[in-house]
């Protein structure tokens, strides 16, 4: 059974790089039954997709964000990882990884519990 | 602003039944069957309670269900139990080829 954790700082600031990880236990990240994504919820606002990326590197990325989002597959690690550049406090959220799945990889299951990212001088 | 419309809150007493509306467009909840239903217990990591309108993962209580008309869709919950208490969201696909979710819907089991 995949069990997803997102690591990384909780602290940005502004204009900077936001790097996550996510790191994957009970599967493998090369396995070609899966794509990997990563979905973000501002507080006290809903969910918002930001992308998802197959084993290979092909990804699909949210129009809104994708000037500035890169996700990648470090499979010697078992992790994949969210850049999202250029921040301000907008992008201030609770970060989740998850598995896509569906005809289109829009459903996803499971979940990590999210990490809450601040952007902040 | 989220793309699809949740009410914020609804609430209901143990043993009774519930349902929690999703409104998209013709692009998204009206023009596919692909939507899907989360709970989420603040702390914890969301589950997939329903997937392409009225599918149920293994292992969800069959309390649970899903369905759809026009460009609304429906979460329905029968015989209410306080575990229920959560935040729920609505998802779809959309003809841009990306996901949209709700703003989410707060249960409060009275």
């Amino acid at each position: 059974q995949l069990q997803l954790q997102e690591s990384g700082p909780g602290l940005v600031k502004p204009s900077e790089t936001l790097s996550l990880t996510c790191t994957v236990s009970g599967g493998s990240i090369s396995s070609s039954s899966y794509y990997w994504g990563w979905i973000r919820q501002p507080p006290g606002k809903g969910l918002e997709w930001i992308g998802n990326i197959y084993y290979s590197g092909s990804t699909y990325y949210n129009p809104s964000l994708k000037s500035r989002v890169t996700i990648s597959v470090d499979t010697s690690k078992n992790q994949f990882s969210l850049k999202l550049s250029s921040v301000t406090a907008a992008d201030t959220a609770v970060y989740y990884c998850a598995v896509p799945s569906g005809y289109y990889y829009h459903w996803f299951d499971p979940w990590g519990q999210g990490i809450l990212v601040t952007v902040s001088s | 602003q989220s793309a699809l419309t949740q009410p914020a809150s609804v609430s209901g007493s143990p043993g009774q039944s519930i349902t929690i509306s999703c409104t998209g467009t013709s692009s998204d909840v009206g023009g596919y069957n692909h939507v899907s239903w989360y709970q989420h217990h603040p702390g914890k990591a969301p589950k997939l309670m329903i997937y392409d309108i009225n599918n149920r993962p293994s292992g969800v209580s069959n309390r649970f269900s899903g369905s759809k008309s026009g460009n609304t869709a429906s979460l329905t919950i029968s015989g209410l139990q306080a575990e229920d208490e959560a935040d729920y969201y609505c998802s779809s696909y959309r003809s841009d080829s990306t996901v949209v979710f709700g703003g989410g819907t707060k249960l409060t089991v009275l």
